[in-house]
């Protein structure tokens, strides 16, 4: 079964350091692999997704993740980090097709970053 | 247009009380999808509509209960909550797939609910 872990609940940044948040998932078939990111009180937006037509891939916002099918990683990170970026962020993976057009993502547990001014 | 709205943005309801979260979508999208989020938790899967049908519902008490009038709209109709259903409740859309695309879920703002 697909599944995605995402290593440390809560990350610190200072503002204009990498931002570097883990995720490293698990599927017996090619994944398909989403970061969202949700603000206080606020639905989750996308921020980019891997679908396999290249292996780095970019985001908005300034972030990109790399698709590493030697470590099952995608890991998301941006350069320099902004206060705006202080937020939860989600990895997850889509669940094997079920054959009824709709699909189910299985969602790490989360990411907090807060961003150090 | 990529949005999703819900209303209200918030609810505050008795045990006793029946009341319906709203959601639409104008992008054409034929799949739509309810989630449940509690604090500091990921959102989980409650009910899932492709064209307009219930295909998949994750064990979900009875007490919630969606519809899916039209291919814009999807409610979830509320009913003798307990406390515990106190959470985000999150509406999304998708495209439909073949299985061999990736189509990504545009989420709302959510219905911050409280059972009182």
């Amino acid at each position: 079964a697909q599944s995605v872990t995402q290593l440390g609940s809560h990350v610190s940044v200072s503002e204009g350091a990498l931002v570097l948040l883990r995720c490293n998932y698990s599927s017996s078939v090619p994944p398909y692999l989403f970061w969202y990111v949700q603000y206080p009180n606020q639905g989750l937006q996308l921020l980019l997704k891997y679908t396999s037509a290249a292996t780095l891939v970019k985001g908005i916002n300034g972030f990109e993740a790399e698709f590493k099918k030697s470590e099952t990683s995608f890991h998301l990170t941006k350069p320099s980090a902004h206060m705006s970026d202080a937020a939860e962020y989600f990895c997850a993976v889509r669940r094997t097709y079920s054959g009824a057009g709709s699909y189910q993502l299985t969602f790490g547990k989360g990411t907090k970053l807060s961003v150090i001014p | 247009d990529t949005e999703v709205t819900q209303t209200p943005k918030h609810l505050v309801m008795g045990m006793t009380n029946k009341k319906s979260l709203k959601c639409e979508q104008h992008m054409g999208h034929r799949a739509m999808y309810w989630y449940k989020q509690k604090a500091k938790k990921p959102p989980e899967l409650m009910f899932v509509y492709s064209y307009e049908k219930l295909s998949i519902n994750e064990s979900v008490p009875s007490r919630f209960s969606p519809e899916c009038p039209n291919s814009s709209l999807l409610n979830l109709h509320l009913h003798a909550l307990q406390p515990e259903d106190s959470a985000l409740y999150l509406c999304a859309s998708s495209q439909l797939t073949s299985g061999s695309a990736s189509y990504e879920q545009y989420f709302g703002p959510g219905t911050r609910l409280t059972v009182t």
